[in-house]
């Protein structure tokens, strides 16, 4: 069963700080990785969808990259700005027609002004 | 904003009550998805249409009944819930590629 790992658990930063969430997964045989926003009692918001072919995407401040074979996907935010704060979730996800993503924990992210 | 819609935002219930969540979306994605959100948790997969016909059944519990009635609707009836019910439920879709888009959720609260 594939199980998905987030760290760190909670993160605390600067204005203006680079920073890097990491997220692992133990079945390398996954269609693609998502990353997910999501702020206090809503919704999820894709970030970066990351195909199993590709090792990156980019958007703006954040990059995203894939390690397929070691398990591994980082997310990059350059220049941390207080809007950032909210919780980041990644996502594994295989393919038959539809998606079944399975969710790491999150990383909550705050950054202070 | 969301081109995911759910009703209602928050959703208040007793035990014996039946009510109804309500998502819809007109991207026309082929595939609709509900997941439960426990505080401080990840969401898990319930439910997955494809193409209108239930794909997926994650094990949910006959309390919670899902229905299609078209590509662009997906409901979920609830009835006799308990307590441990209480989440964010939220729906998601996708083309016949991910990746999936959210709707804000519904917060349900059984007393």
């Amino acid at each position: 069963k594939q199980e998905v790992t987030q760290i760190p658990a909670a993160l605390s930063v600067p204005e203006g700080e680079n920073l890097v969430l990491n997220c692992s997964f133990t079945d390398s045989a996954i269609y693609n990785l998502q990353w997910f926003r999501q702020d206090p009692g809503k919704g999820l918001t894709s970030l970066l969808l990351i195909q199993s072919s590709q090792r990156e995407q980019t958007s703006g401040r954040l990059n995203a990259s894939l390690d397929k074979s070691s398990g591994r996907s980082t997310l990059y935010i350059a220049a941390s700005q207080p809007g950032d704060s909210a919780t980041y979730l990644c996502a594994v996800s295989l393919w038959a027609g539809y998606s079944t993503l399975t969710f790491g924990k999150g990383t909550m992210l705050l950054v202070s002004p | 904003d969301t081109e995911v819609t759910q009703t209602p935002k928050h959703l208040v219930m007793g035990m014996t009550n039946k009510k109804s969540l309500k998502c819809e979306q007109h991207m026309g994605h082929r595939a609709m998805y509900w997941y439960k959100q426990k505080a401080k948790k990840p969401p898990e997969l319930m439910f997955v249409y494809s193409y209108e016909k239930l794909s997926i059944n994650e094990s949910v519990p006959s309390r919670f009944s899902p229905e299609c009635p078209n590509s662009s609707l997906l409901n979920l009836h609830l009835h006799a819930l308990q307590p441990e019910d209480s989440a964010l439920y939220l729906c998601a879709s996708s083309q016949d590629d991910p990746p999936l888009h959210f709707g804000n959720g519904t917060r349900l609260t059984v007393t």
